[in-house]
């Protein structure tokens, strides 16, 4: 059972390139986050999901494009890299609360260090 | 907009000490607050969740209490060891379906 795990672990872009990070969990969560932490400002969230082929927008979408193909998986893409998209990523998984829409317990992967040049 | 304030922003103890950390939070309607442990260069450890409806949790030598309508929420070690050195966030789930984190406190226990 690894729990989440995401890909790269580093990497480092220049200004203008695309990637994608890749999130897994094997947790069989339904509901999936992208997050990035800069210095200082905590955690913020870019992008959630609350199920297989559904997206939303967090606090700071722009710039990100997301896909929840699968329930396990769920990626972050970065179409034209900017330096202010210079961070740590993380992504987490949660079962829903039996709230609905409410986030329970959320788990989170070791994070991707990305550098943008 | 919802606003999570940890104070203070670093803290050192000697070993053995009882200690606590702060959390507070602007909007009360919220569904959950989680403490989370995070070590330089790794990821989030998920510490204590606590829901709206409870006033405290315990795990261990941790304990989490919950006051919604002052905006407060506590996290208290006890007896800390050189090995809870790290830095320890709090979040909550309010209205904007939305984590909200403090930007934590570095905690630094001494051998």
């Amino acid at each position: 059972n690894a729990g989440v795990t995401q890909t790269p672990k580093f990497r480092v872009l220049k200004t203008g390139q695309s990637m994608t990070l890749l999130c897994a969990q094997d947790m069989n969560h339904e509901y999936m986050y992208w997050y990035r932490q800069d210095p200082g400002m905590g955690l913020r969230l870019i992008h959630y999901s609350v199920g297989e082929g559904t997206t939303a927008k967090g606090e700071v979408p722009d710039g990100y494009n997301v896909s929840r193909l699968k329930k396990q998986n769920f990626l972050l893409g970065l179409e034209s890299a900017a330096p202010s998209q210079t961070s740590v990523y993380f992504c987490a998984s949660s079962r829903p609360s039996p709230v609905p829409g409410v986030s329970n317990e959320q788990f989170f992967g070791p994070g991707t260090r990305l550098t943008v040049l | 907009k919802q606003e999570v304030t940890q104070i203070p922003a670093a803290l050192s103890v000697p070993e053995g000490e009882n200690l606590v950390l702060n959390c507070s939070f602007t909007d009360s309607a919220i569904y959950n607050l989680q403490w989370f442990r995070q070590d330089p260069g790794k990821g989030l450890t998920s510490l204590l969740l606590i829901q709206s409806s409870q006033r405290e949790q315990t795990s261990g030598r941790l304990n989490a209490s919950l006051d919604k309508s002052s905006g407060r929420s506590t996290l208290y070690i006890a007896a800390s060891q050189p090995g809870d050195s790290a830095t320890y966030l709090c979040a909550v789930f309010a209205s904007a379906r939305q984590l909200t984190f403090g930007s934590g406190t570095q905690l630094t226990v001494l051998p």
